[in-house]
């Protein structure tokens, strides 16, 4: 089945680094993104790592992906106070419409 | 700002009451969706369009229905509003409508509010 699940909320002190967690059910998913939506604003898509990959860089952000624990993370260096916002985790699953699956959000709070 | 326009951005209106909702995708994307989110659903995919036809369903009511025009915009017509259909609408447009790397570019929202 699909399911896609995050914590609610993490809060972190500006300059730290943030790692928001993610788990998902299905073995066979293909594509596995990371969406931010800051307030009063739609999804941003940040990033997105291919099954088959194990880690992305892209300047600050940085994915991992456990296959085997079905464990997505990400990885955000230096946060600043403009990076709160509420991030959410997807899924899409191969053979079908190609339209994600997105977990519930967890809300980033960056503290001065 | 990704260049999908949605309006109207706030909706108060009573049970029972029909609205539509807009949107206007990104120049030369062919495809949109519709979400609907709320705090005990999160967001939930409710509908697709490509070049007008309708391409994948989701978790849209049979009271919701949704159109798009040769213009490529879309339309999402709510019916017999019930205080559960009060969330966050948002559309998306994508070039191409399918890959997974055809990338989902989201409106700001329209908020609904149904007293």
């Amino acid at each position: 089945g699909e399911d896609v699940e995050q914590s609610l909320f993490l809060s972190v002190r500006e300059g730290d680094s943030s790692v928001i967690n993610c788990t998902y059910t299905d073995s066979s998913s293909t594509y596995l993104y990371w969406y931010k939506q800051e307030p009063g604003a739609g999804l941003q898509l940040l990033t997105y790592i291919f099954s088959n990959m194990d880690m992305k860089q892209d300047q600050r952000l940085t994915v991992l992906l456990n296959k085997k624990d079905k464990h997505l993370s990400l990885r955000i260096a230096d946060t600043q106070t403009g990076d709160s916002a509420i991030y959410f985790c997807a899924e899409t699953l191969p053979g079908g419409s190609y339209i994600p699956t997105f977990g519930r959000g967890t809300s980033l709070i960056v503290h001065p | 700002d990704s260049g999908v326009t949605q309006t109207p951005k706030h909706l108060i209106t009573a049970t029972g009451q029909r609205v539509t909702l807009r949107c206007s995708p990104r120049s030369g994307d062919l495809s949109v969706y519709w979400y609907q989110q709320s705090l005990d659903q999160g967001l939930q995919f409710l509908i697709q369009y490509y070049n007008g036809e309708e391409r994948a369903k989701g978790n849209i009511l049979e009271r919701f229905s949704a159109q798009q025009f040769p213009d490529l915009h879309s339309e999402l017509n709510l019916s017999s509003l019930e205080l559960g259909d009060s969330a966050l609408y948002f559309c998306a447009s994508s070039a191409l409508g399918q890959g997974f790397e055809d990338t989902q570019y989201f409106g700001p929202g329209t908020r609904l509010t149904v007293l």
